[in-house]
């Protein structure tokens, strides 16, 4: 059974950095394409960032570009968004999703099959 | 990027209704849509990919259909765990991934 826990969230002054992390088990990250997708208090789902299977491809997007960053660790199977620069726009509960495909090759049924239960950021003084 | 316009925001309807909501690409992407359904305090859950394919687990009342740039989600016969939000998605060509602002679902 595929399951996904995020972790890490909390309250962040602005400009200030946290890390959030994406535990997966029941598959491999090396096959899969890992995304990040955030929600603002009461507003809809905005698509944050994505690292293909093999790691070598990376996507932000533009709200976020230049400020955070992905890595894995594939001997934990956990995934991580790099926050810097935060801005209170970027309060938001964040989710960690399983794609069906692998962002190293498309095979036009990319979408977001499994989700985590999401992690609350606050970026707050 | 291209940009997902819904339609409408928000719709009421009673238990056993049929409903249908659009979603409106910028410009054409093929079949590349997804739908997913968010409950309150829950995240989304996939419904249908490639605008049509029905997610595995999925109910069949939930079907969909469209191409290039218009695109509907219909669910037959709403039962009392359909009031949700519906988001659609476009994933053609490359990332990011944008989705729509959503369809509110509510009890009449």
């Amino acid at each position: 059974e595929v399951q996904l826990v995020e972790s890490g969230g909390g309250l962040v002054q602005p400009g200030g950095s946290l890390r959030l992390a994406c535990a997966a088990s029941g598959f491999s990250l090396t096959h899969y394409a890992m995304i990040w997708v955030r929600q603002a208090p009461g507003k809809g789902l905005e698509w944050v960032s994505a690292v293909s299977g093999s790691g070598e491809n990376t996507y932000f997007g533009d709200s976020v570009k230049g400020r955070f960053t992905v890595s894995r660790d594939m001997s934990k199977n956990t995934h991580y968004l790099h926050m810097n620069s935060l801005r209170a726009e970027d309060t938001a509960i964040y989710y960690c999703a399983k794609d069906r495909g692998n962002y190293d090759l498309w095979s036009g049924s990319e979408s977001l099959e499994s989700w985590g239960q999401g992690t609350l950021v606050t970026v707050s003084s | 990027d291209i940009q997902l316009t819904q339609s409408p925001s928000s719709l009421s309807a009673s238990v056993g209704d049929s409903v249908t909501m659009t979603c409106r690409a910028s410009q054409s992407v093929s079949t590349y849509v997804n739908w997913y359904q968010q409950r309150p305090g829950k995240a989304p859950q996939l419904l249908i990919y490639a605008a049509s394919r029905l997610q595995s687990g999925v109910p069949s009342r939930f079907s969909g259909g469209g191409s290039e740039t218009h695109f509907t989600l219909t669910i037959s016969s709403l039962q009392p765990e359909d009031f949700a939000i519906y988001f659609c998605q476009q994933s053609y060509s490359t990332p990011p991934f944008t989705f729509g602002p959503g369809t509110k679902v509510d009890i009449k």
